[in-house]
């Protein structure tokens, strides 16, 4: 069965550390990835999203990166924190619905 | 980039039909439109989605116009359980790849 990992589930980081939040997508190959995010009380904002290994779109400009260094790997990452960056990240695929991982949720302080 | 907007908030009584509107004018041509929910902070639920025939599962019924540049979602029989914010996504292709954006969100209140 097809099923998608994300983790880990809760962080608290101080400004000006690194993230890295990861997932992975099982039973199945190729597949587009997404990565959301929605601070509090707003809407889910796409921030990235990818259509291989090695290509990602970035739809806003931010501190945040991300990679695919697998097909179904699907990273990202910051170097350096900001107090802005809190939020709930979700990651996704699309194999005719959309299925969403299980959210990290990010607290910088 | 227009955006996939929705109203903020929308009222209805239980057991009466609730319709959800979506605009999404920038939608491309052979991408769905997605309908997902989310209750308090949890990750978001699958409804329903479409190309461009009306859809219908267990949960909702789904319109799409012709011109495919809105959507409305149809809850048959609210309840309190429907409670939620609902969201529809649409695809706009960027190249090969589609980005798949979230409206703005509705927030769906069910009352006796």
């Amino acid at each position: 069965s097809q099923t998608i990992h994300q983790w880990p589930a809760t962080l608290v980081q101080p400004v000006g550390s690194p993230l890295s939040l990861e997932c992975t997508v099982e039973g199945t190959s190729n597949p587009n990835l997404y990565w959301y995010r929605q601070a509090a009380g707003r809407g889910l904002q796409l921030l990235f999203y990818s259509v291989g290994i090695g290509q990602i779109s970035s739809e806003v400009p931010q501190n945040l990166s991300a990679s695919r260094p697998q097909d179904r790997q699907f990273i990202l990452s910051s170097k350096k924190l900001l107090l802005s960056d809190s939020g709930f990240y979700l990651c996704a695929w699309r194999s005719g619905e959309l299925f969403f991982g299980e959210g990290s949720r990010l607290t910088v302080l | 980039d227009a955006k996939t907007t929705q109203p903020p908030s929308m009222d209805c009584a239980e057991g009466r039909a609730a319709n959800l509107p979506c605009n999404h004018s920038t939608i491309s041509g052979n991408e769905y439109v997605y309908w997902y929910r989310q209750i308090h902070s949890q990750g978001p639920q699958y409804i329903i989605h479409g190309l461009k025939n009306n859809e219908t599962n267990e949960m909702a019924s789904l319109i799409i116009t012709e011109d495919r540049k809105s959507s409305t979602l149809i809850l048959p029989h609210a309840t309190l359980r429907d409670t939620a914010v609902y969201y529809c996504i649409v695809g706009i292709r960027d190249g090969t790849a589609s980005k798949l954006t979230f409206g703005t969100g509705t927030r769906l209140q069910v009352t006796l």
